[in-house]
């Protein structure tokens, strides 16, 4: 597709039930991000991947978070046993270029609502 | 953590007039960039401004940073309604060593009133 595309748009999850949130960056974009935006903040950084290597998660709030690339296109990213505090926007973003030197380019963002 | 500071939190102005957005910012940047939100939508990149640029112009957008006091504004100038949004402010961290991504401000909520 032409742009980042992410699904489901909208989500809600039971307490400590496991979601899978999923990202398909733009063809041949090297790196891709995951961020988390609560209501009316930025949004945080998660984790970052490099093709299909998992470079920097050091924004993962805790073990039950967890992402993946296999083959350094699509990422999901995964939630277990979600906990109210999860809820948010899940952004992710894409770009060509390596890290952090270049724009990147959003997706419109999965809703995560945990009751 | 965020970095970024985005001042005001909250601007609303008339349609034509100019809006002006500032950011301050703590660590050694590589560049800063500013993104713009509607509401319930993505963030879309609005431009990028290098560590040894001072300004830089983007249609009637313009960007200026101050790496000596860790600062940078956006002027939007000849509003239109369609500018209503949320504009963010981030910032990439001097690369080496942490392949990390770009770190957000809480965003300034500009509110054009026709």
């Amino acid at each position: 597709g032409a742009g980042v595309s992410q699904s489901p748009r909208y989500k809600v999850a039971k307490r400590g039930q496991d979601v899978a949130l999923r990202c398909d960056p733009i063809s041949g974009h090297v790196s891709l991000f995951w961020y988390q935006q609560a209501l009316g903040q930025g949004p945080e950084f998660l984790t970052y991947f490099q093709n299909e290597a998992q470079l920097d998660k050091s924004g993962l709030p805790s073990d039950r978070f967890f992402a993946e690339r296999p083959e350094g296109s699509v990422s999901t990213l995964k939630i277990q046993r979600t906990q109210q505090e999860d809820s948010a926007v899940y952004l992710c973003a894409s770009s060509f270029q390596r890290a952090n030197t270049g724009e990147l380019f959003f997706g419109e963002g999965s809703r995560l609502t945990v009751l | 953590s965020q970095q970024g500071e985005e001042d005001p939190q909250a601007l609303s102005i008339q349609e034509g007039e100019n809006a002006t957005m500032n950011c301050s910012y703590k660590t050694s940047i590589n560049n800063l960039q500013w993104y713009r939100q509607n509401s319930g939508r993505g963030l879309v990149h609005l431009i990028l401004i290098r560590s040894n640029e001072r300004e830089k112009h983007s249609g009637r957008l313009r960007v200026t940073l101050d790496t000596s006091k860790k600062s940078s504004s956006l002027l939007i100038t000849a509003s239109r309604a369609a500018d209503t949004a949320s504009y963010f402010c981030a910032t990439a961290r001097t690369f080496g060593g942490g392949a990390d991504g770009l770190t957000f401000g809480k965003g300034t909520h500009l509110i054009i009133q026709p």
